[in-house]
């Protein structure tokens, strides 16, 4: 069965404080994405990559910046947590065609106090 | 500005019967449609996708319909059933290759027994 794994489910960080979320994928998948999903306003994109060390930025991708040094793995890095930025992250892979959508993993639910 | 709308946050529907979920879009250039659904603390999962010279694409129970003219497309779900509950989003791309989906606000459906 394939996979995005996210490394946490739960986090809680203090204002100010560098975040890291992590995201994994076993499908040799060439593009990832980073969502964010607050209540009314779906999900957000905030940056995608399609290759290593490549990156893209979607709609809000402010506060925030991602690494992809390898094909499996696409970091979401939060520089200085706000309280703005508490939210549902969402990873999700692709293998680049629409007919297939994209493969989401559970989520990271990020709590900034 | 949000260039996919879910104006119905929410839908209850009886077990047996069908549900009809809405979309509207605003950018004509839109090429992909889909469809996911999300069960709480799970990530979402793609269900259905339709190509923008298609107006009708079927699997299963599910149905999603596209009316281009009016920038609008529907998800019929029939026969629903309680484990239809979740939240649908849908969501749209400029290519096929599926890269930057752009997500509707979600309509959560309830389906009781």
């Amino acid at each position: 069965d394939v996979k995005v794994t996210q490394s946490s489910r739960y986090l809680v960080k203090r204002t100010g404080e560098k975040v890291f979320l992590e995201c994994v994928q076993d499908m040799d998948h060439e593009n990832m994405f980073w969502y964010r999903q607050d209540p009314g306003l779906g999900l957000r994109l905030i940056y995608f990559s399609y290759d290593v060390k490549m990156k893209e930025k979607g709609d809000i991708p402010e506060g925030y910046s991602v690494s992809r040094e390898k094909k499996e793995r696409f970091s979401l890095i939060l520089e200085s947590a706000s309280t703005n930025q508490t939210s549902m992250y969402l990873c999700a892979s692709s293998p680049g065609s629409a007919n297939y959508g994209y493969t989401f993993g559970s989520g990271t639910r990020l709590t900034v106090v | 500005d949000q260039q996919v709308k879910q104006n119905s946050p929410s839908l209850s529907v009886q077990e047996g019967r069908i549900s009809i979920l809405n979309c509207d879009y605003t950018n004509s250039m839109f090429d992909y449609f889909l469809w996911y659904k999300k069960y709480p603390a799970e990530g979402p999962t793609f269900l259905i996708s339709i190509s923008s010279i298609k107006d009708k694409n079927e699997d299963g129970r599910f149905t999603v319909f596209l009316n281009k003219s009016a920038k609008h497309l529907s998800l019929h779900i029939v026969p629903s059933q309680p484990g239809d509950s979740a939240v649908y989003f849908c969501a749209a791309t400029l290519d096929n290759a599926g890269n930057m989906l752009t997500f509707g606000g979600g309509t959560r459906l309830m389906v009781k027994p």
